[in-house]
């Protein structure tokens, strides 16, 4: 059973690009969340998805930053016009009920 | 301080030794995690321990759980160089599971 998988594992982009990163959960999982970590701080929640529903997006920053889990496919986490401070790790958890939360690999965004 | 904060933030220790990490936090909890990350990866689940348990054993790990302490400890017995890491104390806020709070975690040197 192959874990949580995430891609890119790195991605760079310029200021104003949109950046997409892809979450797989685990076989059998139907709960995704992601999280985002900053240089030296620890993981911060941003928002928990099933299956084409957000249940709780409160983590999320209100503007350029969305979310999707579609009944087919990957979950996405889209963020818009990037800007400097969006440089982080971005880290995806899959989980069969609420708890534990499995991580993946992340994906550290480099904003130029 | 905020909620999942561990301490020591640095422990170097000899292979061999014990190392203890502690987690406090300030809300009432369900559940109280602890995970592994080691440098530029993903987070490993370790354990997780419920609010009605207070102690919880895996392999070398110990954890313990001292709800009228808002307290967690987490014991790594025998200790290798491969489990030189930061670890992170994860806590929900003790209303859904799921919006997991990190500490910015210890970062644990195991010296050969």
């Amino acid at each position: 059973n192959a874990g949580v998988m995430q891609n890119p594992r790195h991605l760079v982009r310029r200021r104003g690009q949109e950046a997409r990163l892809r979450c797989s959960p685990m076989k059998g999982h139907s709960h995704v969340y992601w999280y985002r970590q900053l240089p030296e701080e620890g993981l911060k929640f941003m928002v928990y998805l099933q299956k084409e529903n957000i249940i709780d997006e409160s983590g999320m920053p209100k503007e350029r930053f969305s979310a999707e889990f579609p009944k087919e496919g990957p979950s996405i986490l889209r963020i818009q016009q990037v800007v400097r401070g969006d440089s982080a790790a971005y880290f995806c958890a899959s989980s069969p009920r609420i708890d534990p939360q499995y991580f993946g690999p992340g994906t550290r965004l480099t904003v130029l | 301080s905020q909620q999942g904060e561990e301490d020591p933030q640095a422990l170097s220790i000899q292979e061999g030794e014990n190392a203890t990490m502690n987690c406090s936090y300030k809300t009432s909890i369900n559940n109280l995690q602890w995970y592994r990350q080691n440098s530029g990866r993903g987070l490993v689940h370790l354990i997780l321990i419920r609010s009605n348990e207070r102690e919880k054993h895996s392999g070398r790990l110990r954890v313990t759980l001292d709800t009228s302490k808002k307290s967690s400890s987490l014991l790594i017995t025998a200790s290798r160089a491969a489990d030189t890491a930061s670890y992170f104390c994860a806590t929900d806020d003790g209303g859904s599971n799921y919006k997991l709070t990190f500490g910015k975690g210890t970062l644990l040197t195991v010296n050969p």
